[in-house]
């Protein structure tokens, strides 16, 4: 079975400094796909970065990287340079069959100014 | 575009009432799904089809129907409400292909007394 994991139920980061949000997953298909998304207090899910699993480079999105080390099994988001609207619910999900996602629990990342 | 739609936005339902979450997306999308996020937990997927005419269940069916007569439309049929119902509720569309990430509607906030 897949599964995803987020270890860390709340983070706190400095304004402008990076961050790191880990993310864990577990699936035995060769051919997967990693998504990273954010839910701020509104509560829309917002897309931010994609990872093939053959993607031979990191994704990268403005200011969102994904450090992808596939023999951990893991995929991290940093966000670079933090801003206060970065505050908000951070998901990581996994692609299943029939391509829909298996979403971790989630990181709240809390921006101090 | 207006993406994806949901309607109605919040609701209150008594045990043992049936309604339906109405979802709508106008971006000629094939994969349409459902999602329900329970307070400080990531989504788990309820139901979701590839196309119209075709649906399959997810992690969490039990409780739910749908339907996907056009391409356009992806109806959540609740057929006897329970107070473990209680969620917030996500429509998600995608183009097909494994790559592309899905496109959330806002929610539908559901309450079951």
């Amino acid at each position: 079975a897949q599964k995803i994991t987020q270890t860390q139920p709340g983070m706190f980061v400095q304004e402008k400094e990076a961050v790191t949000l880990d993310c864990t997953y577990d699936t035995s298909d060769p051919s997967y796909g990693l998504f990273w998304y954010k839910q701020p207090s509104s509560g829309e899910m917002i897309f931010l970065i994609y990872q093939g699993s053959y993607d031979q480079q990191n994704a990268t999105e403005g200011r969102y990287s994904l450090n992808f080390q596939k023999a951990r099994k893991s995929a991290n988001l940093v966000i670079s340079a933090s801003q206060l609207g970065d505050s908000a619910m951070y998901f990581c999900a996994m692609r299943k069959a029939g391509n829909m996602l298996t979403f971790g629990g989630g990181t709240r990342l809390m921006v101090k100014p | 575009n207006a993406g994806v739609t949901q309607t109605p936005k919040f609701q209150v339902l008594k045990t043992g009432q049936s309604m339906t979450l109405q979802c709508a997306q106008d971006m000629n999308h094939e994969y349409m799904s459902w999602y329900r996020q329970d307070p400080g937990m990531g989504l788990r997927l309820i139901h979701y089809s590839v196309g119209a005419g075709i649906t399959d269940q997810g992690e969490v069916p039990n409780g739910y129907n749908v339907s996907r007569s056009t391409t356009e439309d992806f109806p959540l049929r609740l057929l006897s409400a329970a107070p473990s119902q209680t969620s917030v509720y996500f429509c998600a569309s995608k183009i097909g292909g494994a790559s592309y990430e899905q496109y959330f509607g806002p929610g539908t906030r559901l309450t079951v007394t």
